[in-house]
């Protein structure tokens, strides 16, 4: 089955400043990367996605990377600001048996510093 | 829509006591998903379903856990008897075919002692 391996498992960084977190998986039948943020307390929410046919995508602060040779993908977050400070989660997707299989990252706790 | 519901929100019982969680996923959605969630293991998945139909349970931990999806519109997570280390973050999910993103409910936390 799919493995997804998520780091670093937490980030701390500057009001500011730029947070990468990475992600890599094993299938290369994997064809939709999520990545969804949780606050504290709080249940986890789609912020951005990227399809297999799509190299980078980018809404406002945050932009996916996707590079499909290595398995890899990478969320980037520009200018934090405090209340990106969550945990964040990546996935990977695939069609297994025409069902459609999520497999999640361990996550990745980013704190913000002001 | 009011979102993918779930109850109780929190959930303190006995080592040993029969446990049941509850799902309404949102109107529509044909997959169903339960995750427990812990420090040490993040969100894994147990369960899900594709129209009230379990497609893979390979997560569930052990016989005592059980889920069922008697309509589209309610499932349920069953631990009996339930112990000590099955106190985590529960949450239920939906989606639908095509769309991919998960729809996550509230979460029940669920302590045992």
């Amino acid at each position: 089955g799919e493995n997804v391996e998520q780091h670093p498992s937490t980030l701390s960084v500057q009001e500011g400043d730029s947070a990468v977190i990475k992600c890599t998986y094993s299938d290369s039948a994997s064809n939709y990367f999520p990545w969804y943020k949780q606050e504290l307390g709080k249940r986890p929410q789609l912020i951005i996605d990227i399809r297999s046919n799509v190299g980078e995508k980018k809404d406002q602060r945050i932009a996916v990377t996707l590079n499909k040779t290595a398995k890899h993908f990478s969320l980037h977050i520009t200018e934090t600001q405090p209340e990106d400070s969550a945990v964040y989660f990546c996935a990977a997707s695939m069609n297994s048996g025409g069902y459609q299989k999520v497999t999640f990252g361990t996550g990745t706790k980013l704190q913000v510093i002001p | 829509d009011a979102g993918v519901i779930q109850s109780p929100r929190h959930e303190v019982t006995e080592m040993g006591q029969e446990v049941t969680l509850r799902c309404k996923p949102i109107s529509g959605h044909d997959y169903l998903f339960w995750y427990r969630q812990t420090m040490m293991r993040g969100l894994e998945l147990l369960i899900y379903f594709n129209n009230n139909v379990p497609i893979d349970d390979s997560g569930m931990p052990e016989d005592r856990f059980s889920a069922k999806m008697p309509n589209a519109s309610f499932s349920t997570l069953k631990i009996q008897p339930s112990e000590p280390r099955d106190s985590a973050v529960y949450f239920c999910a939906s989606s639908t075919t095509g769309s991919s993103e998960q729809y996550f409910g509230p979460g029940t936390r669920l302590t045992v002692t």
